[in-house]
């Protein structure tokens, strides 16, 4: 069946630092793929997503490229900021396009 | 435009209890769906709904259940509650699904059985 998995945190970095957040995926199919971030009481929102390999999604500074050959979906950013600070969701559709499939989340906190 | 809307936001059930929770999509949208969230488990689908049909469910019990009306507006149901149901549940909503179109969460509804 489909899964994904994503590194445990949580992960602590100082402002300007360098984020990796790996995140790897099973499925059938082709699916798209997806990050969302979740912010301290409140629901997720879709921070960037890709839909074919080797697709970039892109946003607010954040990148995750769709590696169909090592089947992952990491996300990066080059510089981080205390605002950054969330919980961030790898995730994959299934191949309906009915339901999310999310990996475990990742907790970032990020210090000035 | 308004978003989506999940009520109540905060629940208490005693176990045995029933519960419903209401989900009102972005205007427009036609796919609805829910999800569990947990410490433990982490963000789990239940099901989803388009066109008031339920096309897709994943592995809950019979308890819990749900249904989407004309205006595209859905509820969820617990019945029998328990410990274990203690979670924050979310909904989203898409115009057609969640692999083409943007899935818009609420803000959820935090359900604590005791």
């Amino acid at each position: 069946g489909n899964s994904v998995t994503q590194m445990e945190g949580p992960v602590t970095l100082s402002e300007e630092a360098f984020l990796t957040i790996n995140c790897t995926y099973t499925a059938t199919g082709y699916p798209s793929l997806f990050w969302y971030v979740q912010y301290p009481g409140e629901g997720l929102q879709l921070l960037l997503k890709a839909t074919k390999a080797d697709d970039k999604g892109s946003n607010k500074g954040f990148e995750a490229t769709y590696r169909k050959e090592t089947t992952s979906f990491h996300l990066e950013k080059g510089s981080v900021q205390v605002s950054d600070s969330a919980v961030y969701f790898c995730a994959l559709s299934d191949q309906a396009g009915t339901a999310l499939i999310f990996g475990k989340g990742t907790t970032l906190s990020v210090s000035s | 435009k308004a978003g989506v809307t999940q009520t109540p936001r905060y629940l208490i059930k005693t176990r045995g209890q029933q519960v419903t929770l209401s989900c009102s999509p972005i205007s427009g949208h036609r796919s609805v769906s829910w999800y569990q969230q947990t410490p433990g488990q982490g963000l789990q689908f239940l099901f989803e709904y388009f066109s008031e049909t339920q096309r897709n469910k994943g592995n809950f019990p019979g308890r819990f259940s749900g249904r989407q009306f004309s205006n595209s507006r859905s509820e969820m149901n617990v019945s029998t509650l328990e410990l274990g149901d203690s979670a924050l549940y979310l909904c989203a909503s898409s115009l057609a699904g969640v692999r083409d179109t943007e899935a818009f969460f609420g803000q959820g509804t935090r359900l604590t059985v005791v």
